[in-house]
């Protein structure tokens, strides 16, 4: 069964310093693997996603994540934090079949960033 | 870009009552799930519905539960008799592929 660890429930950082979120998988398959982003209020967006090819992916608000399957991980970073930044930031992988794509969420690590 | 549209954006039901949350998903999307998340807790998938059939359950998705996408449109959950734990954000997602489009969510309150 697939699995998601987010290390840290609640992180602070200032603004302009890096951001870094960390996840762990586990999967008995090549996973697909995703961050979303949920603001007070809204659903969830999807900040970016490892399916094949390239292990660094970009994704939008200048967020990457970098895709090491020797370590099982997938941790967000972003090089110089905003206050819009500031929401709670959630992992998932799953494995992509013919009928649909089940996603394993970790519990979410929020985001706090002080001016 | 288009998004998936939730209805309502809460709702507050009596413990044993029925409701039903309401989901528009991506016109063009052929898959079609739903999660909820319990306040503190991480967000669980539901169900997933594929082809006019429910393609895959959790264990959550007890008989209690039930989905239906009764006009080519509009893709619905139905808890048949509420219960207290029952309460909780309730999305619904839609996807082509691998990518799922969440909505906003319907906050549940069951009382």
């Amino acid at each position: 069964a697939q699995s998601v660890t987010q290390l840290g429930s609640h992180v602070s950082v200032s603004e302009g310093a890096l951001v870094l979120l960390r996840c762990n998988y586990s999967s008995s398959v090549p996973p697909y693997l995703f961050w979303y982003v949920q603001y007070p209020n809204q659903g969830l967006q999807l900040l970016l996603k490892y399916t094949t090819g390239a292990t660094l992916v970009k994704g939008i608000n200048g967020f990457e994540a970098e895709f090491k399957k020797s370590e099982t991980s997938f941790h967000l970073t972003k090089p110089s934090a905003h206050m819009s930044d500031a929401a709670e930031y959630f992992c998932a992988v799953s494995e992509f079949e013919e009928y649909g794509n089940k996603l394993v969420f970790g519990a979410g690590t929020i985001l706090r960033v002080k001016s | 870009e288009p998004e998936v549209t939730q209805t309502p954006s809460h709702q507050v039901t009596q413990m044993g009552q029925e409701v039903i949350l309401r989901c528009v998903p991506i016109s063009n999307h052929l898959y079609f799930y739903w999660y909820r998340q319990i306040l503190g807790q991480k967000v669980e998938f539901l169900v997933s519905f594929y082809n006019n059939e429910i393609s895959e359950k959790s264990e959550i998705f007890d008989d209690q539960f039930s989905v239906e996408r009764p006009d080519g449109s509009n893709f619905t959950l139905k808890i048949r008799s509420t219960k207290l734990e029952d309460s909780a954000m309730y999305f619904c997602a839609s996807s082509e592929a691998e990518k799922l489009f969440f909505g906003s969510g319907t906050q549940l309150s069951v009382l």
